[in-house]
């Protein structure tokens, strides 16, 4: 089945601990890309990728990182979680052209 | 800026018409997307625009005018599992993609 797979669905963890969100998608999508959603706020970008070893910031980078070594993954890394990245967390892919975005099923996050 | 507007809310009742308005504001346009988002899950795509004019897909429809910087999401003979958000979504001339907050849609009996 052509899915966007994150794990995990659901973490709570302290300030300062670092910790990375997976992505994996197995449709051959050249893009991808991760979003915080946010009541009010709607969707936000993080960061993108168009293809392997490319990558950008979106719109709210700050505090996270990411990388993008093999076609199918893409994780997200926040080096050092505040309460602020307290969040709900999507990570999505796509194909070069007009397309629109293939969702993972989202990865609830708190930082205590 | 870049900004994308939709209305908060609407309701409307099953088997009617509804329209949901999104304006925007962006720097650069490759195109306007339509998402659904059922509460707790994650969005799904519905609609692609990237020309002026009317798109249909079964009891969906979107419509484009680049020009006005406006389009709608028509949603006939509404059902019980349309209540849902709808999102409007541009991808703007740097290939990334910004999201309206999104209008969340009540159908009542």
């Amino acid at each position: 089945e052509a899915q966007v797979t994150q794990n995990p669905r659901y973490l709570i963890t302290v300030t300062g601990k670092k910790l990375t969100v997976t992505c994996s998608q197995n449709m051959n999508h050249e893009y991808m890309s991760w979003y915080r959603q946010d009541p009010g706020l709607g969707l936000r970008q993080i960061y993108y990728s168009m293809n392997v070893e490319v990558t950008d910031k979106g719109d709210v980078p700050e505090g996270y990182k990411v990388s993008r070594k093999e076609k199918r993954n893409f994780p997200l890394i926040l080096e050092s979680p505040s309460p602020n990245q307290t969040s709900l967390y999507f990570c999505a892919s796509r194909r070069t052209g007009d397309y629109g975005y293939t969702f993972g099923s989202g990865t609830r996050l708190t930082v205590v | 800026g870049q900004n994308i507007d939709q209305p908060t809310e609407m309701t409307a009742t099953e088997g009617a018409i509804v329209q949901i308005n999104c304006t925007y504001q962006t720097s650069g346009f490759n195109g306007l997307f339509w998402y659904q988002q059922h509460a707790g899950e994650a969005p799904t795509f519905l609609s692609y625009n990237v020309l002026d004019g009317l798109e249909e897909k079964g009891r969906f429809s979107s419509f484009l005018s680049r020009s006005k910087g406006y389009s709608y999401l028509l949603l006939k003979e509404l059902q019980m599992k349309d209540s849902a958000s709808y999102l409007c979504a541009v991808r703007t001339g740097g290939f990334k993609t910004i999201f309206g907050a999104g209008t969340r849609l009540f159908v009542k009996a």
